[in-house]
């Protein structure tokens, strides 16, 4: 079966402080996704990455898939509050068990 | 703008009494999920639908089935839940399946099994 790590598992950062988070397979990945998920809630999308060497930004994240397609990080420049939440990793196309979850990173940012 | 909702968000119920939860969407995918959230678990896939076509995960429960009436709604049975039951159980949609398409994600309904 295909896995997903995640690290750290756990993070907490002051306010304005960058941060990152990475998501690693042995096996390259067709598609990543990177969700957040406040505490007790759904997931929220946030972006996806299909080629190899991938980047996309949206306000202050930034997401990146290594040219080999095995791992991604999630970068947070100047972080705020309104980041705190799980953060999760996911590796598609979604079809039946061919889609994975990675273990989730928790952020807490103090003010 | 809602475009996955799920209902109720809080369920409580009884041990072995069957409960429905119930998720529709407002963007005409055609595939649904539906997955499994344990406290600070990851979630997991219990089955979808790719239109009609329902697609067991191997090692689902047969306590849980699932019901896609039309395009729009789909419903998760728990035909007689127990204490191990009590998750976040949350609906998904995507547009299509086998490529990489954007998956949306509704807020979740919490079973909570007394």
């Amino acid at each position: 079966s295909q896995e997903l790590e995640q690290s750290p598992q756990s993070l907490i950062v002051q306010e304005g402080k960058n941060l990152t988070i990475n998501c690693t397979s042995s096996k390259t990945l067709y598609g990543l996704y990177w969700y957040k998920q406040k505490y007790g809630e759904g997931l929220i999308f946030l972006m996806m990455l299909q080629k190899g060497g991938e980047e996309k930004s949206h306000e202050k994240i930034t997401a990146k898939l290594d040219e080999k397609k095995q791992q991604s990080s999630l970068h947070i420049t100047a972080s705020q509050p309104s980041h705190a939440g799980i953060y999760l990793c996911g590796a598609g196309p979604f079809t039946g068990n061919q889609f994975y979850f990675g273990t989730g990173t928790s952020l807490t940012v103090i003010p | 703008d809602a475009m996955v909702i799920q209902n109720p968000r809080y369920q409580v119920t009884q041990f072995g009494k069957p409960v429905t939860l119930s998720c529709s969407q407002t963007l005409n995918h055609n595939v649904m999920y539906w997955y499994q959230q344990k406290s600070s678990q990851a979630p997991k896939l219990l089955f979808h639908y790719y239109d009609k076509d329902f697609n067991n995960e191997a090692d689902t429960p047969d306590n849980f089935q699932s019901r896609r009436p039309n395009t729009s709604f789909c419903f998760l049975d728990i035909r007689s839940p127990g204490l191990g039951d009590a998750a976040m159980y949350l609906c998904a949609t995507s547009r299509d399946r086998d490529r990489v398409y954007e998956q949306y994600f509704g807020p979740g309904t919490r079973l909570t099994v007394t």
